[in-house]
């Protein structure tokens, strides 16, 4: 079965220090990967996707994430932290379930404080 | 309006009342969730509809009752909730329930006093 670990539920950098906020998976398939943000009363949005070919993926804002097969990793980075950064981040994996569709599995999420 | 939109974004209920949160999605989405989350728990998946119909009840409880009268709304019928269903529930689309990619709304912050 699919799982999620987020480690640290709670993380705090320093404007302009790197943010480093680490997913490990479990999955039986290939996985399909996400990393979606939540800023205060606001829904999830996308950060980036990992589905297949290039390890390192880019996305919005700054952030990226390496797959990586050997560890079960998809961990998130940013080399330079901003206050709007501030905010609550989901690691989540793709898991097909009986109907022949996909469900997201999220991890529990960590939240990012970014202090001047 | 573009995206997934919810409507209340915040409602305060009594354990006896009856109540419906809304989704609309505007993607052309054919697939819609009702996910709920709580403080320190993962995101649970509580329904998915594909075309208009219901493929996954995630042991949900019948207080709980969803309705999918299009592929664009979405609704989540409430009555005689517990306090511990507080919670915030987030409404998402995908193209189909077989896509992997999910466009979230804003969310409900439902209170059960």
């Amino acid at each position: 079965a699919q799982s999620v670990t987020q480690l640290g539920s709670h993380v705090s950098v320093s404007e302009g220090a790197l943010v480093l906020l680490r997913c490990n998976y479990s999955s039986s398939v290939p996985p399909y990967l996400f990393w979606y943000v939540q800023y205060p009363n606001q829904g999830l949005q996308l950060l980036l996707k990992y589905t297949t070919g290039a390890t390192l993926v880019k996305g919005i804002n700054g952030f990226e994430a390496e797959f990586k097969k050997s560890e079960t990793s998809f961990h998130l980075t940013k080399p330079s932290a901003h206050m709007s950064d501030a905010a609550e981040y989901f690691c989540a994996v793709s898991a097909l379930f009986s109907g022949g569709y996909n469900k997201l599995i999220f991890g529990a999420g960590t939240r990012l404080a970014v202090h001047p | 309006e573009t995206g997934v939109t919810q409507t209340p974004r915040h409602l305060v209920m009594g354990m006896t009342n009856k109540k419906s949160l809304k989704c609309e999605q505007h993607l052309g989405h054919n697939a819609m969730y009702w996910y709920k989350q709580s403080a320190k728990k993962p995101l649970e998946l509580m329904f998915v509809y594909n075309f208009k119909e219901q493929t996954e009840n995630n042991s949900v409880p019948s207080r709980f009752s969803p309705e999918c009268p299009n592929s664009s709304h979405l609704f989540l019928h409430l009555h005689t909730l517990q306090p511990e269903d507080s919670a915030l529930y987030l409404c998402a689309s995908s193209q189909r329930a077989g896509e992997r990619e999910q466009y979230f709304g804003p969310g409900t912050r439902l209170t059960v006093t």
